[in-house]
Parts: C-alpha cells; sequence; structure tokens
C-alpha cells in the first residue's frame, strides 16, 4: 500500500527560530509528486511547496525549503525564520502515479509558534 | 494562484434531510475534481472522485448512494449528502488538479461544515 507517514503529532518552536517537519512515505510508483500543505485555524489547505520525484534539487519556496532524500522516501520540511502565522497543522501528502492522482495525506503535525 | 470555491461554507439542517455542496474551479476548468471528509484534528480522507462527464469513483467503504456526486460541467462537482444524519457531520473538503509550471498541484475549496441534528 502506498502511505505517508508523519511522526510528529505535535511540535513548537519559538518565533524567528528554525523548525522541521519530519515526512516519510513508501511507493513504488517512480512518478509522483510530494507536497506540503498548511491547515490555518480557518481550515484552508493551502499549498506551501512541492517536490517533484524526478527532480534531485531541494525545492524551497522563500523561507520554507525541503530536504527530499529519494533512496530514503524522506521529504522532510524546513521553516526558518518562523512567524507566528506559521501557526497550523502541516500535511504532508502524494499524488502517487501522476497526473490527476488523488492526493494521500500524512496524519498532520500540529505546529505551534511561540512568541 | 488557482481557485477553488465551495458553498455552503456551513449548514445545519435536521436528520433526514439532503444537502447539497457545490465545488466550483473558478479560474480553469477541471475534468476531474476530488471530494474529502475531515473529522476534527485528524487528516483529509478521500471519499470520491468525480469525473467529468462519468460515474464519480468511490473509496471503499463509501456508501455511494448516500452521498451522491455529480460533475455537471467542468467547473462545477456538486456533492449531495442523501437522508443525513448526525453521524454524517463532519467537514467536507474538495479539490481539483491544475497543471502549473510544469506539474500538477491540487488546489482546495475553503470547505464545508455540516452539522446535522
Amino acid at each position: 500500500a502506498q502511505t505517508v507517514t508523519q511522526s510528529q503529532p505535535e511540535m513548537s518552536v519559538q518565533e524567528a527560530e528554525t523548525v522541521t517537519l519530519s515526512c516519510t512515505y513508501d511507493t513504488s510508483e517512480s512518478n509522483y509528486y510530494l507536497f506540503w500543505y498548511k491547515q490555518p485555524p480557518s481550515r484552508q489547505m493551502i499549498l506551501v511547496i512541492r517536490q517533484e520525484a524526478y527532480k534531485q534539487q531541494n525545492a524551497t519556496e522563500n523561507r520554507f525549503s525541503v530536504n527530499f532524500q529519494k533512496a530514503a522516501k524522506s521529504f522532510s520540511l524546513k521553516i526558518s525564520d518562523s512567524q507566528l502565522g506559521d501557526t497550523a497543522m502541516y500535511f504532508c501528502a502524494s499524488n502517487y502515479g501522476g497526473s490527476q492522482g488523488n492526493l494521500i495525506f500524512g496524519k498532520g503535525t500540529k505546529l505551534s509558534v511561540k512568541p | 494562484g488557482a481557485v477553488v470555491s465551495q458553498h455552503p461554507s456551513w449548514v445545519i439542517c435536521k436528520s433526514g434531510t439532503s444537502v447539497k455542496i457545490e465545488c466550483r474551479s473558478l479560474d480553469f476548468q477541471a475534468t476531474t475534481m476530488f471530494w474529502y471528509r475531515q473529522f476534527p484534528k485528524q487528516s483529509l480522507m478521500l471519499m470520491a472522485t468525480s469525473n467529468e462527464g462519468s460515474k464519480a469513483t468511490y473509496e471503499q467503504g463509501v456508501e455511494k448512494d448516500k452521498f451522491l456526486i455529480n460533475h455537471a460541467s467542468l467547473t462545477l462537482s456538486t456533492l449531495t449528502v442523501t437522508s443525513a444524519h448526525p453521524e454524517d457531520s463532519s467537514f467536507y473538503i474538495c479539490s481539483a488538479p491544475r497543471w502549473g509550471r510544469g506539474a500538477e498541484t491540487q488546489y482546495f475549496g475553503p470547505g464545508t461544515r455540516l452539522l446535522v441534528l
């Protein structure tokens, strides 16, 4: 079965510091994408960052970057200079099989940024 | 970025009634849309895949006669919860895939909170 695993139910970080959220996945597919989504208290799912499995270079989006280790099937999210607005649930997800595929989500990590 | 809307955002209904939730892709077309359900403090669980011009595909354990899905056009999918009961109370979210910058990304609607009394 194709799975996405987030082993950290909750994490906290001080404002302006750096935090890393972990994610591992398991698939036999060769073509897939990996995503991190943020869900703030409003419950709107917001795309944080995306990684194509065929790309070796780690994706970055401003303060957000990933450490994609394909052989280890690991996809962690690093948030630098954490801000209060980063407080949210973070979900790791993948659409194994590529185009028009649904997402498989991890259980999520609740991140609290403390002032 | 791509925008997906859902309506209504909140609905409270009596047990036994039916509720229709609309999901629209506002600035792109989607031949496929997805419906998820999320219980409090839990992750998103895929309920079904909505296909424009054909029948929806339901995940194992999801009652197709209870959760009716119609993909009426390339920008609209509807989920109807028929004869709703309190156990159907949940947060329902739709998503639609869109290609951009050489990759496909799922864009999510804001969700619909359903409370069945």
